[in-house]
């Protein structure tokens, strides 16, 4: 098994141009995240998506889009690009298991730079 | 969620234990502790959680006080190869919140030599 996978890895765009990250997982899990992290901090939340055809917000949802056409893959999109989304960005998925376990696995980050 | 607070960095002795702690006092009845560390910007990975009773598993164990406002990580012989921010997030049952993660900044644990 792959795990999570992100597509690609490095990408610089220049201000107002548009990209999408893939995101995609082998488990069956059900809910996928997307998570960006700026130097010297923690992750936090963009969008999230609880089963197929499903997203909702995060804690940090604007200038980005998300789709969940398909179970496995989840997608981010930035319509146009600011320097201010220069960032990694991380994509997990986790599975139910009872009420309280929920370990989510991480993908390796996709590092952007918008100049 | 309850927020949790923990020193920013920390070292430890190669071989020696590493005894991480936070603090979550505004913690709720049925809110969980769980541990994530980040290794060299890696993806976060999940170390160990628990509610009430102490827990170990084959990374580390988890000490969660009567109270259940604090609660301490151990990594019982440290490695060089554990060293990396750990996380410690506090949050309600999967089934309250989709399994979202809030993730603070984290402590940056240097195992030396």
């Amino acid at each position: 098994n792959a795990g999570v996978t992100q597509t690609p890895k490095f990408r610089v765009l220049k201000t107002g141009q548009s990209m999408t990250l893939l995101c995609a997982q082998d488990m069956n899990h059900e809910y996928m995240y997307w998570y960006r992290q700026d130097p010297g901090m923690g992750l936090r939340l963009i969008h999230y998506s609880v089963g197929e055809g499903t997203t909702a917000k995060g804690e940090v949802p604007d200038g980005y889009n998300v789709s969940r056409l398909k179970k496995q893959n989840f997608l981010l999109g930035l319509e146009s690009a600011a320097p201010s989304q220069t960032s990694v960005y991380f994509c997990a998925s986790s599975q139910l298991w009872g009420i309280s376990y929920n370990e989510q696995f991480f993908g390796p980050g996709t590092r952007l730079t918008v100049l | 969620d309850a927020k949790t607070t923990q020193p920013t960095s920390m070292d430890c002795a190669e071989g020696r234990a590493a005894n991480l702690p936070c603090n979550h006092s505004t913690i709720s009845g049925n809110e969980y502790v769980y541990w994530y560390r980040q290794i060299h910007s890696q993806g976060p990975q999940y170390i160990i959680h628990g509610l009430k009773n102490n827990e170990t598993n084959e990374m580390a164990s988890l000490i969660i006080t009567e109270d259940r406002k604090s609660s301490t990580l151990i990594l019982p012989h440290a490695t060089l190869r554990d060293t990396a921010v750990y996380y410690c997030i506090v949050r309600l049952p999967f089934s309250s919140n989709t399994g979202k993660l809030i993730f603070g900044q984290g402590t940056t644990l240097q195992v030396k030599p």
